[in-house]
């Protein structure tokens, strides 16, 4: 079974804080790596992808990628009370479309 | 921007009855997705199309079935909708390079209760 496993939280972080999302994966093959935000009530919402290994950065939020540890994780810097959410991980584990999405991170984000 | 619209925000249906839910998207993706989400299960895939007429079954096909007569239409059939089909279900497409980035786009989903 390929298998992705995240910490359902809460993690609750204070306003201005770095909030820290970590995500572990079972398939060693693992091609692409995404991260989704999902408010309640509303789908899913790309934040951002990483393919390689090491450290990609797209504003306030850096995705850093350790195939050999089959991890990745989502940095939020200057977390505010909007970023809170559950965040979604998200393997393609096959050359191919299908992805394995895991359970989410709920993020508090308190002001 | 990718465009990726459902039938309907929620639903309300009785166990027996057939239900239709439809998934429209407006970018010329190749692949189409539908998914359910429960709490505590996160996504889980249901069935999926990367052309049309073609499909495929995900991790959990049972008491579902799918129709893509249209590249940009992806309709997800209950049936014979029973009390456990209650969910939230998602729709996505994604672009179908066929290469390692493939990012996937939802819809806004449907709330399904059956009661």
């Amino acid at each position: 079974q390929k298998e992705v496993e995240q910490n359902s939280g809460p993690l609750s972080v204070p306003e201005g804080a770095i909030a820290s999302l970590n995500c572990t994966y079972s398939d060693r093959g693992s091609q692409s790596f995404f991260w989704y935000r999902q408010y309640s009530g509303k789908s899913p919402e790309l934040i951002m992808f990483i393919y390689s290994n090491g450290d990609k950065e797209d504003g306030r939020f850096t995705a850093q990628l350790n195939k050999a540890s089959q991890y990745v994780s989502l940095l939020i810097r200057d977390s505010q009370p909007s970023d809170s959410a559950t965040y979604l991980c998200a393997v393609n584990m096959e050359y191919g479309n299908k992805l394995v999405f895991g359970a989410g991170t709920i993020l508090r984000v308190k002001s | 921007d990718v465009k990726v619209t459902q039938s309907s925000r929620y639903l309300v249906k009785r166990t027996g009855e057939k239900v239709f839910l439809e998934c429209v998207q407006d970018m010329d993706h190749e692949n189409m997705f539908w998914y359910r989400q429960d709490p505590g299960l996160g996504l889980r895939l249901i069935y999926f199309s990367y052309d049309v007429k073609m499909k495929e079954k995900g991790d959990i096909p049972e008491g579902y079935s799918v129709s893509r007569e249209k590249k940009e239409r992806f309709s997800l059939i209950l049936e014979s909708a029973s009390t456990n089909q209650t969910s939230m279900y998602l729709c996505a497409s994604s672009l179908g390079w066929g290469g390692a980035v493939d990012t996937q786009y939802f819809g806004p989903g449907t709330r399904l209760t059956v009661l």
